[in-house]
């Protein structure tokens, strides 16, 4: 099975700051017939069911603001957050689709500094 | 709009059994199957497996076999979570979530269930 790991477990930036979220695959998660990494991120607030703010890697959900970015390939992921706002304050987790079981990694806290 | 609609929180005993219900709209039911999801109190997302909303065919993650099993419904485009012999450490949310047809990552999610275990 694959394992996901994170890092920072937490991370605290100032407003308008950056914040870079890493996530790794214990196995490459790289579709080869399409060249997708099969790979998303989320979001979840408290109180409130996860949302989908990334998937194959880097394509944004429609509705997503453009300060959120993903990036990478194979079995290392980062999520950026270009200029931190108040709303963004959240647990981020990442999650492999590539092959079942899909396991999410366990996950990063953003706060404000 | 595209929606799962879960069923309501469930207070039980340790040994009970508790059913919860996800009901979809705005879609075609039976082209995106629906995961489930635990999250214990605290901690992170679990992913307990899907099933496939077309055959009716199940997948379980390792630790979710034996007491959990996914159902459907299709004429009332709802899947349902049956667990069994309800242990102190089954309390959790669970959410119900929609795979997507376009790129197969989970876009849409239920508001999730509270499943309270305790004497």
């Amino acid at each position: 099975d694959i394992v996901m790991t994170q890092s920072p477990d937490s991370l605290a930036v100032s407003l308008g700051e950056r914040a870079t979220i890493s996530c790794k695959s214990s196995q490459s998660v790289l579709f080869s017939s399409n060249n997708k990494n099969y790979l998303a991120w989320y979001q979840q607030k408290p109180g409130q069911p996860p949302k989908l703010l990334i998937y194959w890697a880097s394509t944004r959900e429609s509705g997503v603001p453009d300060r959120f970015s993903g990036s990478g390939s194979g079995t290392d992921f980062t999520l950026t957050i270009s200029s931190l706002q108040a709303e963004d304050v959240a647990v981020y987790y990442c999650q492999q689709y590539y092959t079942t079981p899909f396991p999410f990694g366990p996950g990063t806290r953003v706060s404000i500094k | 709009q595209v929606q799962l609609v879960q069923s309501g929180s469930e207070l039980k005993k340790p040994g009970a059994s508790v059913k919860i219900s996800c009901q979809a709209s705005g879609y075609s039911f039976t082209t995106s199957a629906i995961n489930w999801v635990r999250q214990a109190p605290g901690q992170g997302l679990e992913w307990m497996g899907w099933i496939n909303t077309d055959t009716g065919n199940p997948t379980y993650a390792q630790g979710f076999t034996g007491r959990f099993v996914f159902s459907l419904d299709t004429s009332v485009s709802t899947a349902y979570l049956q667990i069994s012999s309800l242990k102190a450490d089954d309390t959790a949310v669970y959410y119900c979530a929609r795979t997507s047809y376009v790129h197969n990552g989970v876009d849409i999610w239920g508001q999730g269930t509270m499943v309270t275990v305790s004497s």
